[in-house]
């Protein structure tokens, strides 16, 4: 009964290859985002969708792609994947207009060798 | 080009004493507020937050204060207990509606 859960919570994976991060939010809020988590740790939006169409996208290379079948889930697929692509991405939910309160996942750590 | 500082990556108290966590911002177009609470291995979760129209918002043991001329806010937690230990985030937002977040501040409860 997670409220935003996001799989899997470890991705370890050499360079070059394509993986998937996948996000869930039961708590019927109509836009969800992805984070991500530098090694300042700083938190830096990367997309956000509403009602599963895309309303930002940040300067994110194009090998990022989310992809929102529906309200409930979005998808993130990141192909060749690079070392400086390491770092800890969070998907998060919320109802719009609720004052920006975010209901974040508990992160998904990317690790690229 | 950081619009969302938080100066002091740490912080330790001692429980039952006062922590007050610090926040800068630049941009003079933010007019909301947050702070969200990190435990390591979970994803932030909401605190509090304050609008600019208003200059103090309490909820329980914590309050948030801003201060715009100076374009600082605070986040005081009375009493701390052990269990507040986690990185607080300050987090920003204008008519975008879209969160600038800060580095993160941990904090430390000593029993």
């Amino acid at each position: 009964d997670t409220a935003v859960s996001q799989t899997p919570k470890y991705l370890v994976t050499q360079m070059g290859n394509d993986k998937s991060i996948k996000c869930e939010q039961n708590l019927g809020h109509d836009t969800m985002y992805w984070y991500k988590q530098d090694s300042k740790k700083f938190l830096k939006i990367m997309f956000s969708y509403n009602n599963k169409e895309l309303i930002i996208n940040e300067t994110v290379p194009n090998r990022f792609s989310p992809k929102s079948p529906d309200k409930a889930h979005l998808n993130l697929h990141i192909n060749s994947l690079e070392l400086g692509d390491s770092a800890v991405y969070f998907c998060a939910s919320s109802l719009r207009g609720s004052g920006e309160k975010l209901f974040f996942g508990s992160g998904t750590q990317l690790s690229v060798l | 080009d950081q619009q969302v500082k938080q100066n002091s990556p740490s912080l330790s108290v001692q429980e039952g004493r006062i922590s007050i966590l610090n926040c800068d911002y630049t941009n003079s177009m933010f007019d909301y507020f947050l702070w969200y609470k990190k435990y390591p291995a979970e994803g932030p979760t909401f605190l509090i937050s304050i609008s600019s129209i208003k200059d103090k918002n309490e909820d329980g043991r914590f309050t948030v204060f801003l201060n715009k001329s100076a374009k600082h806010l605070s986040l005081h937690i009375v009493p701390s207990q052990p269990g507040d230990s986690a990185v607080y985030f300050c987090a920003a937002t204008g008519s975008a509606r879209q969160l600038t977040f800060g580095s993160g501040t941990q904090l430390t409860v000593l029993p």
